[in-house]
């Protein structure tokens, strides 16, 4: 799986946007972005995952690039539940055994 | 309600004796894996099977042990701990092929807190 670059910890005031960024440089053809959150030690969550197209679903927008080596997820309305660890991760669809690879992730803080 | 459950869910312990954490998944999923989270470490995934009866090991295997006989079950063994497996614990599962959910929309189960004296 590709490798991926985040930046250890954001802020984001309440109720507005939050964008988080994620380098893939790396990243193969096949291999999808997907994004997880982790709030505080609980397991990690599955927010939303994409290819090349930009995504949105009931919790995030994801946005990538045209030549795919980086993306944003954006949560448009940050609420101080959104504090958590946010994981960009390059992954195959199809991997069957090493499912996914965290690593360090953004920590993200939302304040009032 | 679709979920990963865990037992226990915070467990203290002596170096050598043999615990066992469950993980049981309801979603009819194939695949099952368990990681451990440390603090600057990340998630490292220590088991994963792929249906009944196939294991394997993912990154950081030893001392560890887990068997696959019913496909919701998916238990961790440590047969003699040691205090270096004190950890946060998760079990996790996903669908195969034609579940109908994004392929590695993982489910993760709420934790097991193993404290090792």
């Amino acid at each position: 799986d590709a490798k991926t670059t985040q930046p250890p910890s954001m802020d984001c005031a309440e109720g507005r946007a939050a964008n988080l960024p994620c380098n893939h440089s790396t990243i193969s053809g096949n291999e999808y972005v997907y994004w997880y959150r982790q709030i505080h030690s609980q397991g990690p969550q599955y927010i939303i995952h994409g290819l090349k197209n930009n995504e949105t679903n009931e919790m995030a927008s994801l946005i990538i690039t045209e030549d795919r080596k980086s993306s944003t997820l954006i949560l448009p309305h940050a609420t101080l539940r959104d504090t958590a660890v946010y994981y960009c991760i390059a992954a195959f669809s199809n991997n069957a055994g090493n499912m996914l690879t965290f690593g360090g992730g953004t920590r993200l803080m939302v304040k009032p | 309600e679709a979920q990963v459950t865990q037992n226990p869910r915070y467990l203290i312990t002596v170096t050598g004796k043999k615990l066992t954490v469950t993980c049981s998944q309801n979603m009819n999923h194939e695949y099952m894996s368990w990681y451990r989270q440390d603090p600057g470490l990340g998630l490292r995934q220590i088991y994963y099977s792929m249906n009944v009866e196939v294991t394997d090991k993912g990154d950081v295997p030893e001392g560890y042990k887990v068997s696959r006989k019913e496909k919701r079950n998916f238990p961790l063994i440590l047969e003699s701990p040691s205090p270096n497996q004190t950890s946060l614990y998760f079990c996790a599962s996903r669908g195969g092929r034609g579940s109908g959910k994004p392929y590695n929309e993982q489910f993760f189960g709420p934790g097991t807190r193993l404290t090792v004296l």
